[in-house]
């Protein structure tokens, strides 16, 4: 079936590197490609997304593009920030199917000053 | 303001007792989901509904109930049978569309001891 597969965390890193969290997925078809973002204590919010091969999301500086020849969409961010330390998922919905979304297991981020 | 309400943010229950969990959204939304959230599991999904009475068991079904009387309600009942209901809740809902983005409430905490 459809899956998701994350770099394991946690990540560490300090203010102003540069972050790249991995993620490739299984899926038949084309689907759309998505990562949230979930601070400590709420609900996930929708950071960026990709809906076909080649499609760059992009939102508050990180950036994915969805690689169909690596089944890849990579999260990026140039230059991190104290305020950027939460969880990040990725996640897949096929196109054609049901409405549901797979997730990641998630990688949490911390950011030091 | 739009958007979705999850309440109480937390929720204690003696073991043995069955518990719901409200979702409520004003976006006008057809399909609405439930989620648990565990350390390192990521989501996994419980039930989910794409219109008004109706609904589909996800990946982690037994245990809980759901029902969908109004556009804007889910509950979610958490029953005495559910074997480890501790955990975070996670109520979604989606944007019809091409892109089907989900989004997400602020979660329940449940604590059952």
């Amino acid at each position: 079936g459809d899956s998701v597969t994350q770099m394991e965390g946690p990540v560490t890193l300090s203010e102003e590197a540069f972050l790249t969290i991995n993620c490739t997925y299984t899926a038949t078809g084309y689907p759309s490609l998505f990562w949230y973002v979930q601070y400590p204590g709420e609900g996930l919010q929708l950071l960026l997304k990709a809906t076909k091969a080649d499609d760059k999301g992009s939102n508050k500086g990180f950036e994915a593009t969805y690689r169909k020849e690596t089944t890849s969409f990579h999260l990026e961010k140039g230059s991190v920030q104290v305020s950027d330390s939460a969880v990040y998922f990725c996640a897949l919905r096929f196109m054609g199917g049901s409405e549901k979304l797979v997730f990641g297991k998630g990688t949490k981020l911390t950011v030091n000053p | 303001d739009g958007g979705i309400t999850q309440s109480p943010k937390y929720l204690f229950r003696k073991e043995g007792q069955n518990v719901t969990l409200s979702c409520e959204q004003n976006l006008n939304h057809d399909a609405m989901y439930w989620y648990r959230q565990d350390p390192g599991q990521g989501l996994r999904l419980i039930y989910y509904s794409q219109i008004v009475n109706d609904f589909q068991k996800g990946d982690i079904a037994e245990g809980y109930s759901v029902s969908r009387e109004k556009k804007e309600s889910f509950p979610l009942t958490v029953t005495s049978a559910q074997k480890n209901p501790t955990a975070f809740y996670l109520c979604a809902t989606t944007r019809s569309g091409f892109d089907y983005e989900q989004y997400f409430g602020p979660g329940t905490r449940l604590t059952v001891t």
